[in-house]
């Protein structure tokens, strides 16, 4: 079955900086990946996705990118915001047959 | 309009006992998630509800752990014989359809097994 691989576990960023959070899967067949932000206590929230036939989305200060070759994704938040400050979790899946598989999730922390 | 809301936000109950978690999906959503979060992990899954039937129960970890969905809304998680490894948070999640991607996710129910 699947298996995604999330890194770094942790990440420490001054306001104003960039963060970049990169996954790694293992099926070739995945062809949508979603990227939710947790809050503590609070319930994952889809922040951005992608889906296999695009390398590249972006939403304001959020963008993916996808690597279908070393199957590969990131999650880049440029200008980041204390409000940036949440776990971060990655996931893969293949659209309409299987459910989403997480990675274990980066603690994003931006130091004002 | 309203999201998926989960009953009830916290449960404790001890060790052998019996629980049930109850998943209200957004209105017109038939598929269904169950996932499992132990702290510091990311959700894993359970199972998942196409309508009313289980069209993928192969993460329930054991026998102990069951779902049912008998009018293809509300869903109900139920575990027997609690232990206490079964200690987590358990996200539900709708999405419009299995063939839609985005998948919403519940509060959770935060279960503590004494």
């Amino acid at each position: 079955g699947e298996n995604v691989e999330q890194h770094p576990s942790t990440l420490s960023v001054q306001e104003g900086d960039s963060a970049v959070i990169k996954c790694t899967y293992s099926d070739s067949a995945s062809n949508y990946f979603p990227w939710y932000k947790q809050e503590l206590g609070k319930r994952p929230q889809l922040i951005i996705d992608i889906r296999s036939n695009v390398g590249e989305k972006k939403d304001q200060r959020i963008a993916v990118t996808l690597n279908k070759t070393a199957k590969h994704f990131s999650l880049h938040i440029t200008e980041t915001q204390p409000e940036d400050s949440a776990v971060y979790f990655c996931a893969a899946s293949i659209r309409g047959n299987t459910p989403l598989v997480f990675g274990k999730g980066t603690r994003l922390s931006v130091i004002a | 309009g309203a999201g998926v809301s989960q009953t009830p936000s916290n449960k404790v109950t001890e060790k052998g006992k019996y629980v049930e978690l109850r998943c209200d999906p957004i209105s017109g959503h038939t598929a269904l998630y169950w996932y499992r979060q132990s702290l510091g992990q990311g959700p894993e899954f359970l199972i998942y509800f196409q309508g009313t039937g289980a069209a993928d129960d192969s993460g329930l970890p054991n026998d102990r752990f069951f779902a049912v969905r008998p009018e293809g809304s509300v869903s109900t998680l139920k575990i027997q014989r609690t232990e206490r490894g079964d200690s987590a948070v358990y996200l539900c999640a709708s999405s419009l359809n299995h063939g839609a991607d985005t998948q919403y996710f519940g509060p959770g129910t935060r279960l503590t097994v004494l």
